[in-house]
Parts: structure tokens; C-alpha cells; sequence
């Protein structure tokens, strides 16, 4: 299957900083890529979908002053956590689809998430 | 999005006996995927199964799915300590591309 890296795989940072965490398709083009996040024992949630190119389209609910979503190439998405702050500690995954993979019924690929702690 | 809900939140069992879990969604899906999750790992795909099947079989895995309720279900017969894990439902949402997980079932398997 198609590999999605993702990094940093941990990162803690102080309050008020930004962290920015990338998600690459390493063998196919990426045309859509998912960002999720998970907060313990619970489930995964969209926050944003980007499509390469143009700008990303955010969940209800999701900032996009505060979670950034840079998708310029069609093998590398970002997203960065701007003023972090305790509550915004969890665990982000994403997920990339391309033209290879485009097709409905094709399991969707992930990266290994990123746990970010922000004290 | 809204979540779909799976049950039950926790199961206990021992090692060899089979293990159920239940999935509800909410929106016209085009495939329904579960998947694997080891605490604070990444997700692991398990199987997918298009809306236009009803049952689909995998190795020591069997799943289920009912469109008219919107209801699947995952089968894990025989199952060893290492199946202990959470596991997470998640439908592709018709026209979006996006998967919505449903709120996961936490089974621990007992040696």
C-alpha cells in the first residue's frame, strides 16, 4: 500500500509557541490530505481537508487562524499549531489520497500521528 | 462531522473466544473501514467493505454490513492477547472523501 510519513512522531513544546508537524506521500501524489485529531481515550475527529494548491476547508469548530494548513506540493501537507496551549495537546494524524488512490473504495492511507504536548 | 457511535465502549474476554463489536453511522457512506489502534500508536486498516456488500471475510476477521439500518458489525474469532487494542469504524462519507470514525470499542483479550 501507499506510505504517508508523518513528523515529528512526539513533540513538547512551552505554552505559546508554534509547532509545525508535516505529513508526506512518499510514493504516490497527494491531491487530498485529512487532518485529524484524537484526544485520549477518545476518537478521531476531522479538523481540515486540503486539497493541493488551494486553501483548506476546515470543520466546524476548527480555527483556521490557529491551525494552519499549508498543502503547496502534492507530496507534502503541513499543519501548524500556532500559540499553543495546554488544551490544544493530542494526538494529529493525517491522511493522504491521490491519483493513484483516488478511487472511493480504496482504504484510506495515514501517517504514524504526531502526540504534541504542550506545557 | 457527526460520529458514529459503536458498542460496546469496552470488552473484556479471554484468549480464544470471539469478539463482537457494533457500528452505527449517520450519513450515506460509500464504504464502511475499520480499524486497528494500539495505545498512542497510529492506525492500523483492518478491512473494507463496499455499501453494495453485506459480508466480506478476512483472515480471523468477519464483517458486517447493513445499509437499511446503518449498522456494520466486526467479527474477531479466536482471539489472542495481542488483538487487545481499540477499534474504530469509519465510514466514507458519499461525495466527501472523509472518513468519520465512530467513537471506538476499547477490547482487552486476556492471556
Amino acid at each position: 500500500g501507499a506510505v504517508v510519513s508523518q513528523h515529528p512522531s512526539r513533540v513538547i513544546c512551552k505554552s505559546g509557541t508554534s509547532v509545525k508537524i508535516e505529513c508526506r506521500s512518499l510514493d504516490f501524489q497527494a491531491t487530498t490530505m485529512f487532518w485529524y485529531r484524537q484526544f485520549p481515550k477518545q476518537s478521531l475527529m476531522l479538523m481540515a481537508t486540503s486539497n493541493e494548491g488551494s486553501k483548506a476547508t476546515y470543520e466546524q469548530g476548527v480555527e483556521k487562524d490557529k491551525f494552519l494548513i499549508n498543502h503547496a506540493s502534492l507530496t507534502l501537507s503541513t499543519l501548524t499549531v500556532t500559540s499553543a496551549h495546554p488544551e490544544d495537546s493530542s494526538f494529529y494524524i493525517c491522511s493522504a489520497r491521490g491519483l493513484k488512490t483516488s478511487t472511493m473504495n480504496t482504504e484510506a492511507f495515514f501517517g504514524q500521528g504526531t502526540r504534541l504536548t504542550v506545557v | 462531522s457527526q460520529q458514529g457511535e459503536e458498542d460496546p465502549q469496552a470488552l473484556s474476554i479471554q484468549e480464544g473466544e470471539n469478539a463482537t463489536m457494533n457500528c452505527s453511522y449517520k450519513t450515506s457512506i460509500n464504504n464502511l473501514q475499520w480499524y486497528r489502534q494500539n495505545s498512542g500508536r497510529g492506525l492500523v486498516h483492518l478491512i473494507l467493505i463496499r455499501s453494495n456488500e453485506r459480508e466480506k471475510h478476512s483472515g480471523r476477521l468477519r464483517v458486517t454490513l447493513d445499509t437499511s439500518k446503518k449498522s456494520s458489525s466486526l467479527l474477531i474469532t479466536a482471539s489472542r492477547a495481542a488483538d487487545t487494542a481499540s477499534y474504530f469504524c469509519a465510514g466514507m462519507d458519499t461525495g466527501r472523501r472523509a472518513l468519520t470514525f465512530g467513537s471506538g470499542t476499547r477490547l482487552q483479550v486476556q492471556p
